[in-house]
């Protein structure tokens, strides 16, 4: 059974800074990992896909790895900004099935 | 506590037909949501209702998609007429209601939608 874990559950930094999230899977039989960002109240944004052929996705000032090996991804942040403050999720998908992380909550202070 | 259910698990059908698509949310959850993937593309969102009533229904692909939620407990997603390009894995979460909002939604397992 794959699980999905996502660490820290929660992170408070000042705006500018740099950050990291991180994403881990004990399956590593995967076909894509999806990083997805949430607002209060919102449906899930997606952000970046990584297919398991890929090492990496870029968009704007996000950058997500994937070390399917490892089980692990992480999605880079440059310059945060308050816009930035939500909850972001992971997603692994395998044969027939979507399995989606634990979220870290994020607030990027002015 | 029963999860988020979704039925059939599996739907195929012929281009021209239409399907329609359930979602029980867990019991007392207010929001409830439906994403699809289109193969080998990402999960995107659909709509979003609070209660029976829809919040947002921006990433609802075309007219021949209808969502519904009367009374507020589950929700249908119907497609008609179906096109090959509406196969795909349809998501459907839920999550409660509060004042501060951002509650994890609690996803299904998913409906597989083949349309030949």
């Amino acid at each position: 059974k794959q699980e999905v874990t996502q660490i820290p559950a929660a992170l408070s930094v000042p705006e500018g800074e740099n950050l990291v999230l991180n994403c881990s899977f004990t399956d590593s039989a995967i076909y894509n990992l999806q990083w997805f960002r949430q607002d209060p109240g919102k449906g899930l944004t997606s952000l970046l896909l990584i297919q398991s052929s890929q090492r990496e996705q870029t968009s704007g000032r996000l950058n997500a790895s994937l070390d399917k090996s490892s089980g692990r991804s992480t999605l880079y942040i440059a310059a945060s900004q308050p816009g930035d403050s939500a909850t972001y999720l992971c997603a692994v998908e395998g044969y027939q099935k979507v399995t989606f992380g634990t979220g870290t909550k994020l607030q990027v202070i002015p | 506590e029963a999860g988020v259910t979704q039925f059939p698990s599996h739907s195929v059908i012929e281009k021209g037909q239409t399907v329609t698509l359930r979602c029980d949310p867990i019991s007392g959850h207010d929001n409830l949501y439906w994403y699809r993937r289109v193969m080998g593309k990402e999960i995107k969102f659909l709509l979003h209702f609070v209660k029976e009533s829809k919040q947002d229904e921006s990433g609802m692909p075309n007219n021949r998609f209808l969502a519904e939620r009367t009374g507020g407990t589950y929700s249908t997603l119907k497609v008609q007429p179906a096109e090959l390009e509406d196969s795909g894995v349809y998501f459907c979460a839920s999550s409660p209601l509060g004042l501060a909002g951002g509650y994890e939604q609690y996803f299904g397992p998913g409906t597989r939608l083949t349309v030949t």
